[in-house]
Formats: C-alpha cells, sequence, structure tokens
C-alpha cells in the first residue's frame, strides 16, 4: 500500500506567486519525521524541510514552510513568492522509527514556474 | 551538515560487466546508509539498508545476489552492480542512515548508470 501520496503529478505556479503542493502519509508509529526535497534535473536530492510528529509547530525555512496537519495525515509544502530556480521535482518523504528509521519517498510533484 | 560523496558520477558499461558504485561519508560515522534507486520521471525506490560489519538488508523484491552491498567501513559503503543488463540502467543513490534524532537526511549527489 502506498504509504506517501502526492497528488499533484505536476503543478505550474506564476513567478512571484506562492504554492502549495500536497502530500499525505499512512503511518501507525507514533513516532515519525516528514520531508520535502526538491530535486532538481541534476538529480541531486535537496532537502528543504523537516517535520517531527511531535512538533507542536508547523516547520518553516526560509520561504519553504510545512502546512502540517496530523489528523489528517497531511504534510503540504508551502513555497512563498515562487522563483524560475524553484522549477524541479519535489519529493515528500517521511521516516518511521518502527522501520528501522527508513526513508520512503512519494511518487512526487514536477514543479514549473512561469515568468 | 553532513556530506555525502558518490563515485563514479556516471558510468556506461557493456551488458555483463560489473559496477561498482562507492558511497562515502564525509564528516560523520555511518554505521547505516541507504540505498537508492530511481528510473526516469519515477520517484526514488529504497534498494536495501546497508549495516556496518554485517550483512544489508535488502527491501522486498530487490535481488541481493545481484545488488552486492559492502560497509566494510564506517565511512564507505559500497553497491555493486554483477553482471549488469539494459535494465538495470537507473540513477542510484545513496543517503546516510536514518537516525530519528536528527531532523535532517542527507543524500549522495548520485550514480547515473547506463548498460549498453
Amino acid at each position: 500500500a502506498q504509504k506517501i501520496t502526492q497528488t499533484q503529478p505536476g503543478m505550474f505556479v506564476q513567478e512571484k506567486e506562492a504554492v502549495t503542493l500536497d502530500c499525505t502519509y499512512d503511518t501507525s508509529d507514533p513516532s515519525y519525521g516528514l520531508f520535502w526535497y526538491k530535486q532538481p534535473s541534476s538529480g541531486e536530492m535537496i532537502f528543504l524541510i523537516y517535520q517531527g510528529s511531535y512538533d507542536q509547530q508547523n516547520a518553516t525555512e526560509g520561504r519553504y514552510s510545512l502546512n502540517f496537519q496530523k489528523a489528517r495525515k497531511s504534510a503540504n509544502l508551502v513555497i512563498s513568492a515562487s522563483q524560475l530556480g524553484d522549477s524541479a521535482m519535489y519529493f515528500c518523504a517521511m521516516r518511521e522509527v518502527s522501520s528501522y528509521d527508513k526513508v520512503i519517498f512519494g511518487p512526487g510533484t514536477s514543479l514549473s514556474v512561469i515568468p | 551538515g553532513a556530506v555525502v560523496s558518490q563515485h563514479p558520477s556516471r558510468v556506461i558499461c557493456k551488458s555483463g560487466t560489473s559496477v561498482k558504485i562507492e558511497c562515502r561519508s564525509l564528516d560523520f560515522q555511518a554505521t547505516t546508509m541507504f540505498w537508492y534507486r530511481q528510473f526516469p520521471k519515477q520517484s526514488l525506490m529504497l534498494m536495501a539498508t546497508s549495516n556496518e560489519g554485517s550483512k544489508a538488508t535488502y527491501e522486498q523484491g530487490v535481488e541481493k545476489d545481484k545488488f552486492l552491498i559492502n560497509h566494510a567501513s564506517l565511512t564507505l559503503s559500497t553497491l555493486t552492480v554483477t553482471s549488469a543488463h539494459p535494465e538495470d540502467s537507473s540513477f542510484y543513490i545513496c543517503s546516510q542512515g536514518g537516525d530519528s534524532s536528527v531532523e535532517t537526511q542527507y543524500f549522495g549527489p548520485g550514480t547515473r548508470l547506463l548498460v549498453l
């Protein structure tokens, strides 16, 4: 069964606008972590932001913020003031303590920023 | 932050040959490292967990005799694709092992393998 779902295969956003990339997850582990990564065409995985299951506040890192809704098991990424360099694949990932801290990935969302 | 390197960055080989990919942790001791494979326009799929000083743990459906993993030291894990075939052509990427106390998970730059 798919543990991480990203329902948007592709997204477009106008430069300087904000965009939300969706991620829902499935776990029964009370202790887990959620990640977002950016993968440009070069292939490197760029760590963006992390949210722990016990964190009370939503994580923020510069223009990135994570809208964490634990009861709904969603962890959407919000990118504010989009830039052309934000065009890339974005992956949501989860790490579960009960799974020996393995990190598994969602299918990804391709984001294109339009000038 | 943790730095992970991979070598080579890309390799082209003939069908039937074996290819070794190295993953090094540059500023931390890694008792575990993860190996992923990514086909074009797909997500990263976890292949195996590399364990220092012991056998790797493979995910369901991954042939352990095909993808040999060695983790002989705390800074080096290697993945050998044995008797490579064109369907093994992919992007292979390693990452530092999981640690639930750490709020990051760093990846190597990846290795593009093309089997002719």
